[in-house]
């Protein structure tokens, strides 16, 4: 598609519950990023895919966090157990190179319950 | 460890008055710098860029912004203001020739246009 997809667009979860976000990044795009948007703040960094290669995780808050993208297109970005402060709504970008800035998809609003 | 202050988180303007977002920026490499806005429940949406070269960089929506690097700022501004930039925009700092790069975003600023 032209642009980066997310789905779902929102999630309830119950506290304790596993969810799986996806993105689809834009065709060719190498690079793929996900991040953390808390109510009122800025994107925080969660990581980065450079093609199929995690090259940076610094961002993931816990261990209950991972992320995959193992054709190096499509991603999806787990969390195991959540918990209540991890409602957020949680953005994927992609990105032709580094520095070239990103294209955005519209998010994943997910809310734990 | 780059950083990115936005001075102001709510900015209020009258319709057709200047738009002023301040921004200020730490790194200890020379930066690319972004300003992103975003629509209520939408994603990021790029307005500008600054690479290398110009310093003054101009954007979609009538929007530009000036690198100045002894003030280590990268303010945005829009002569006129319009009912339809009310909006939350970010600054952001990513570090050029870094294998890995992410960009780092400040917390925001949220641009409200009065009738």
């Amino acid at each position: 598609g032209a642009g980066v997809s997310q789905s779902p667009r929102y999630k309830v979860a119950k506290r304790g519950q596993d969810v799986a976000l996806r993105c689809d990044p834009i065709s060719g795009h190498v690079s793929l990023f996900w991040y953390q948007q808390a109510l009122g703040q800025g994107p925080e960094f969660l990581t980065y895919f450079q093609n199929e290669a995690q090259l940076d995780k610094s961002g993931l808050p816990s261990d209950r966090f991972f992320a995959e993208r193992p054709e190096g297109s499509v991603s999806t970005l787990k969390i195991q157990r959540t918990q209540q402060e991890d409602s957020a709504v949680y953005l994927c970008a992609s990105s032709p190179g580094s520095n070239y800035g990103y294209t955005f998809g519209s998010g994943t609003r997910l809310t734990v319950v | 460890a780059q950083s990115v202050t936005q001075l102001g988180s709510h900015v209020s303007v009258s319709e057709g008055a200047l738009v002023l977002l301040r921004c200020n920026y730490s790194s200890s490499v020379p930066p690319y710098l972004f300003w992103y806005v975003q629509y209520p429940n939408q994603g990021l949406q790029l307005l500008l860029k600054y690479t290398t070269g110009a310093t003054l960089v101009k954007g979609i929506n009538g929007f530009e912004a000036e690198f100045k690097k002894s003030e280590t700022s990268f303010h945005l501004t829009k002569p006129s203001a319009h009912m339809s930039d009310a909006a939350e925009y970010f600054c952001a700092v990513s570090e050029i020739n870094s294998s890995a790069s992410k960009i780092i975003f400040g917390s925001g600023t949220r641009l409200s246009i009065r009738p």
